[in-house]
């Protein structure tokens, strides 16, 4: 079962604009995560969210959660053409650690 | 360290046939996970371990899936025996803790 699910599903900018993408959940949360899948390719881990945490930052990405919307946004600042993929978050709730992946965004950035 | 590895890459199989996928975790890790990747169902988890002991398996479609960790280095996921819709691609994934995951390149199963 799913228990995120990614808005928009699929989204196209141009190269350097802002690209934004949401997950909402349906139960509470221990910790979200946001994951880079490349076509073809394995998952890669972006960035951890803790459920006591509102806001963290890696490079070009910024995550927001809000726990009282179940909801959270993944912003790509400056996109390139290297940032077309598909986007997951996933979420474990407290005393598991399997994590729950969502049904992706597919960004595609054009140059 | 070379991440997770999984192999084989690509899997072409005939219905009835058993199929092994295999995985080395990354090492030191204490968790591995085993999720398979469709079209229509998304990354679904399968089973995971902690420390080679299955924690929940609850994802494991039926009974003609099995996995095993024999030890810290080594899983294996079984398909006996395959059927079409068991066609998809199959990711590895290890971890530390709670952390971030670190996934294999996954292994492109087609039954036919």
């Amino acid at each position: 079962s799913q228990q995120g699910e990614e808005d928009p599903q699929a989204l196209s900018i141009q190269e350097g604009e802002n690209a934004t993408m949401n997950c909402s959940y349906k139960t509470s949360i221990n910790n979200l995560q946001w994951y880079r899948q490349n076509s073809g390719r394995g998952l890669v881990h972006l960035i951890l969210i803790r459920s006591n945490e509102r806001e963290k930052h890696s490079g070009r990405l910024r995550v927001t959660l809000d726990t009282s919307k179940k909801s959270s946004s993944l912003l790509i600042t400056a996109s390139r053409a290297a940032d077309t993929a598909s986007y997951f978050c996933a979420t474990t709730t407290s005393g598991t650690y399997k994590y729950i992946f969502g049904t992706g965004t597919r960004l595609k950035v054009l140059a | 360290d070379a991440g997770v590895i999984q192999s084989p890459r690509h899997e072409v199989t005939e219905m009835g046939q058993e199929v092994t996928l295999r995985c080395k975790p990354i090492s030191g890790h204490d968790y591995l996970f085993w999720y398979r990747q469709t079209m229509m169902r998304g990354l679904e988890l399968l089973i995971y371990f902690n420390n080679n002991v299955p924690i929940d398996d609850s994802g494991m479609p039926e009974d003609r899936f099995s996995a095993k960790m024999p030890n810290a280095s080594f899983s294996t996921l079984k398909i006996q025996p395959s059927e079409p819709r068991d066609s998809a691609v199959y990711f590895c994934a290890s971890s530390w803790t709670d952390y971030g995951y670190t996934f294999g390149s996954g292994t492109r199963l087609t039954v036919v």
